[in-house]
């Protein structure tokens, strides 16, 4: 049972463009929502996150809404350079007091110059 | 750089063998998780330890353990391998005691393939 989702496998985008990731999930329970970059032979990095309570939180040219009735969430990255390509990967938690997070399958991006 | 240092970076071994994957967390993180990936899937959480206990346990086969030790290094031990364990193990920690934080600082991983 995928709990986490990302139905897209891969994203093309041009240089200079924006970048929209796209994460559903189906735990009602999940209240922590983290997104993590990861590039070739490195382990994830975490980019940004957002807790429940907010519908948005913005860093730098990263931007994470949340839909909670929707159970949705995507990231924006505005503008998108050649050094974002990499695989995200979408992640969440219950608040339960020790961190158990949930991964997506993970979106592979590719900027072109 | 994360802090968390994984050895080995690669391991290629043959089925039913038995493996030990080393972990040490950055320096004064209390949590070490396992994480799995195998190809084309997201990272599947295996089991979480906190100060030397089990904390929370995901989809761990019982061929599969893992400890955490005094010095807060971690060891995931895969035996009676099989084609299908072959994956990326990687292994995170965080510094979280009773509140969660939601940040893993992840190391490179382990490369598994088992022949």
């Amino acid at each position: 049972d995928q709990q986490v989702k990302q139905n897209s496998p891969s994203l093309s985008v041009q240089e200079g463009r924006i970048s929209i990731l796209n994460c559903d999930y189906t735990n009602s329970m999940f209240d922590y929502f983290l997104w993590y970059k990861k590039y070739p032979a490195e382990g994830p990095t975490f980019l940004i996150s957002i807790s429940s309570i907010k519908d948005k939180n913005e860093d730098g040219r990263f931007t994470v809404f949340l839909n909670k009735s929707a159970k949705h969430l995507s990231l924006h990255i505005v503008p998108s350079q050649p050094g974002d390509s990499a695989v995200y990967f979408c992640a969440a938690s219950e608040n339960t007091g020790f961190q158990k997070l949930v991964f997506g399958t993970g979106t592979r991006l590719l900027v072109s110059p | 750089d994360s802090g968390v240092t994984q050895t080995p970076k690669h391991l290629i071994t043959a089925t039913g063998q038995r493996v030990t994957l080393r972990c040490s967390p950055r320096s004064g993180d209390l949590s070490v998780y396992w994480y799995q990936q195998s190809l084309d899937q997201g990272l599947q959480f295996l089991i979480q330890y906190y100060n030397g206990e089990e904390r929370a346990k995901g989809n761990i086969l019982e061929r599969f353990s893992a400890q955490q030790f005094p010095d807060l290094h971690s060891e995931l031990n895969l035996s009676s391998l099989e084609l299908g364990d072959s994956a990326l193990y990687f292994c995170a920690s965080s510094s979280q005691g009773l509140q969660s934080t939601g940040e893993l600082f992840f190391g490179e991983g382990s490369r598994l393939t088992v022949l």
